[in-house]
C-alpha cells in the first residue's frame, strides 16, 4: 500500500517568516494530495489540495507544489502568523477509498 | 458551511463495554468514513462506506468493529468489548465524490478505563 512520509515533525518559525513542510509518497498511482490543518483538540480541516495533473497551486499565503517524478509534495506558508500554529497533515490518495496520512508536522509561529 | 456532526464529543467507558459513536454526514455526501487518531499519532483509516455497505476496511477494523447507516442521516461506529488501546479520537468524515477532500467531523474522544 501507499506510504506517506512527512518532515519535519516539528517546526518553529518567527512570525512573518515562511514555513515549508515536505511529504513523500511511494505509490506512483497516487493522484490527489490534500493538506489538513488540525488545531489542538479540533478536527482536521482541509486547507489546500493538489491533483497530479498540476505542479503547483496557491491560495493566498498557502501554496502546494508537487513533483510526480520524485514523488514528493510540499506545503509552503508565507508571512506566517500566530494563528497558523497547528499540526499539519499531508495525505495521498490514488482515487480509492482511503487517504494515507503523513505523521504530521507541529508548526509553532513565534510572535 | 455544511458540517459533519459527531456525538458524543467525549465518551468514557469501562474496558469490555460496547460503545456506539454517532455521526451525521453532510446531507448530499455519498461516501462516509471512520478514522481514528491515537494521541500524538497520525490519522488512521478504519473503514469506508458507500451505498449502504462497507467498501473498504483496514486491518484495524476487525470483528470488534461494525458500522451502520440506520437511517438516511446517521452513520454509526460500534466498538464491541472495548480495550484500553481503543482509546483514541475517532473522526467521521464524508465527501460528495472521489478525489475530493474529506470533511471531517469534530471527533469523539473515546477513553477506555
Amino acid at each position: 500500500g501507499e506510504n506517506v512520509e512527512q518532515h519535519p515533525s516539528t517546526l518553529s518559525v518567527q512570525e512573518g517568516d515562511s514555513a515549508v513542510i515536505k511529504c513523500t509518497y511511494s505509490d506512483s498511482a497516487s493522484n490527489y494530495f490534500p493538506w489538513y490543518k488540525q488545531e489542538l483538540g479540533k478536527r482536521p480541516q482541509l486547507i489546500i489540495d493538489i491533483r497530479s495533473n498540476v505542479g503547483e497551486k496557491k491560495d493566498q499565503r498557502i501554496a502546494v507544489t508537487l513533483n510526480k517524478t520524485a514523488k514528493h509534495f510540499s506545503l509552503h506558508i508565507t508571512e506566517t502568523q500566530p494563528e497558523d500554529s497547528a499540526v499539519y497533515f499531508c495525505a495521498a490518495s490514488n482515487g480509492g477509498n482511503q487517504f494515507y496520512f503523513g505523521t504530521g508536522t507541529s508548526l509553532t509561529v513565534i510572535p | 458551511e455544511p458540517e459533519v456532526t459527531q456525538t458524543p464529543s467525549h465518551q468514557v467507558t469501562q474496558m469490555g463495554q460496547e460503545v456506539i459513536l454517532r455521526c451525521v454526514p453532510i446531507s448530499n455526501h455519498l461516501y462516509f468514513y471512520w478514522y481514528r487518531q491515537i494521541l500524538g499519532q497520525k490519522v488512521e483509516f478504519l473503514v469506508s462506506f458507500y451505498n449502504n455497505e462497507i467498501s473498504e476496511k483496514s486491518e484495524i477494523f476487525d470483528d470488534q468493529f461494525s458500522v451502520e447507516r440506520p437511517d438516511g442521516s446517521n452513520f454509526t461506529l460500534k466498538i464491541r468489548s472495548t480495550k484500553l488501546e481503543d482509546s483514541a479520537m475517532y473522526f467521521c468524515a464524508s465527501r460528495a465524490s472521489y478525489n475530493y477532500g474529506y470533511t471531517f467531523g469534530s471527533g469523539t474522544r473515546l477513553t477506555v478505563v
